[in-house]
């Protein structure tokens, strides 16, 4: 048990499809992070979240629409997704915002577009 | 050019050997992370550090700020240690960077 839950843990949809990404952190940390990453590929930054606010979009395509309705549940809303779209997404949390506390990592949802 | 580079890209060992990993940066940083992420995905955090050492059970981790470079070693490594180590620096402007990550296999 991380602390984080990510839900689900596989998802395969259409490139029509509308689905979501879901997040959930009960460690009382201030910050919540989604991270992408692809097949032989650092860890890319795509969303930072600190108490509800967003702080930093890292140029990620509007097919991909956060969502932080509270300080413990993250939402990755998906639509129109691309076949290179598909890859681990990790949500993360942290006590303080910007990497000066460790990350708490989830699972993963691991996302296929077909 | 990676800010962060790992080495080796992959290591395989037999159970019981010592094992390092490296990590080298090319700015200055406020902290480093090691994680370690297993074949499922899920990731955890082993150590955040910005000075000397830390130690956590077998694992230990060091670092030299003048030299820009931190190690990962893990003693009397065990097929349980099998994952992925990954290297993250904290510098300037509030980012993450993440190295490509040092694939481990420890073989019984």
């Amino acid at each position: 048990e991380t602390g984080v839950t990510q839900t689900p843990r596989h998802l395969v949809m259409g490139m029509t499809n509308k689905k979501s990404l879901k997040c959930e952190q009960h460690l009382g940390h201030n910050a919540m992070y989604w991270y992408k990453q692809s097949a032989k590929k650092p860890l890319e930054l795509m969303f930072v979240y600190s108490l509800e606010e967003r702080v930093e979009n890292n140029s990620v395509p509007s097919r991909f629409s956060p969502e932080c309705p509270n300080s413990s549940h993250l939402f990755l809303h998906l639509h129109t997704l691309q076949p290179e779209d598909s890859a681990l997404y990790l949500c993360a949390s942290s006590q303080v915002l910007f990497y000066n506390s460790p990350l708490h990592f989830g699972n993963g949802t691991r996302l296929t577009v077909t | 050019k990676n800010e962060v580079e790992q080495s080796p890209q992959n290591l395989t060992a037999q159970e019981g050997e010592f094992i390092t990993i490296n990590c080298s940066y090319s700015v200055g940083i406020s902290a480093l992370h090691w994680l370690q992420q297993h074949p499922g995905g899920g990731i955890v955090s082993l150590f955040m550090l910005s000075s000397g050492k830390k130690k956590h059970g077998r694992l230990i981790a060091t670092i030299n700020i003048q030299e820009k470079h931190s190690s990962l070693h893990i003693t009397a490594s065990h097929p349980r240690d099998s994952a992925v180590y990954i290297c993250a620096v904290k510098a300037a402007g509030n980012k993450l960077t993440f190295g490509g990550g040092t694939r481990v296999l420890v073989k019984p």
